[in-house]
């Protein structure tokens, strides 16, 4: 069964950091293109950004609105990736989730989803 | 910066067909752009529901499709049922190499 657990969301203050986990299990870890995707509360999905595989040399694209404060990494031997974000705002407060890009898809279908961490910015 | 557009709601009967749609600020949607429909009740995670343009997701009903309606990405639901009230959202791959998320219908069944 896949499964994907994220962890380490709390209360920041603004320009503070935080890190988040997800934890990997059921799959290939290592063979998937891993992505973030935030949610605020009573609003839309927005996509963070991706990491891709060893193959394609961990390659990382983020979004326009987190670009230059978030960094995605991952352990392959762990089978987890991680979201550091700094610099944080209060605008930044959101349910963040890990979610894996199908194999079936190369554009899209995020297939798996964790259950989510809140992160709540503020003073 | 480009923004893509879906309509903030929409009602349906019990039983009746909904179309929903994806567009763009600026320009048209293609296949290019790979749409991706997701459906998300409250306090759960999104599931897939549409890929690829048109290929249904593995378990979900075949009254859900997808399609390249004019210049938007469609999803339709035909025969509607009571459990499809949900939130949906297209999401596409942009030619930036991000992808972007739709802000999102709200579909009500009444």
């Amino acid at each position: 069964e896949v499964q994907l657990v994220e962890s380490g969301g709390g209360l920041v203050q603004p320009g503070g950091s935080l890190k988040l986990s997800c934890a990997a299990s059921g799959f290939t870890f290592s063979g998937s293109p891993m992505h973030w995707v935030r949610q605020a509360s009573g609003k839309g999905l927005e996509w963070v950004g991706r990491i891709r595989t060893k193959i394609n040399s961990y390659a990382t694209a983020y979004a326009a609105s987190v670009k230059g404060r978030f960094t995605i990494s991952r352990d392959d031997p762990k089978n987890t990736t991680y979201l550091q974000m700094n610099s944080l705002k209060t605008e930044d407060t959101a349910v963040y989730y890990c979610t894996r890009r199908s194999p079936d898809s190369a554009y899209g279908n995020f297939d798996y989803w964790g259950q989510g961490t809140l992160v709540t910015v503020s003073s | 910066q480009t923004v893509v557009t879906q309509e903030p709601s929409f009602s349906v009967s019990p039983g009746g067909t909904v179309t929903l749609t994806c567009g763009l600020s600026s320009g048209s949607v293609s296949t290019s752009y790979y749409p991706t429909w997701y459906q998300q009740t409250p306090g759960q995670a999104p599931r897939t529901l549409i890929y690829s343009t048109n290929i249904r997701s593995s378990g979900v009903p075949d009254r859900f499709s997808g399609s390249i309606l004019g210049n938007k990405a469609a999803l339709t639901i035909t025969g509607a049922q009571a459990d499809d009230e949900s939130d949906y959202y297209c999401m596409l791959y942009m030619t930036s190499g991000l992808w972007v998320f739709g802000g999102g219908t709200k579909l009500t069944v009444l």
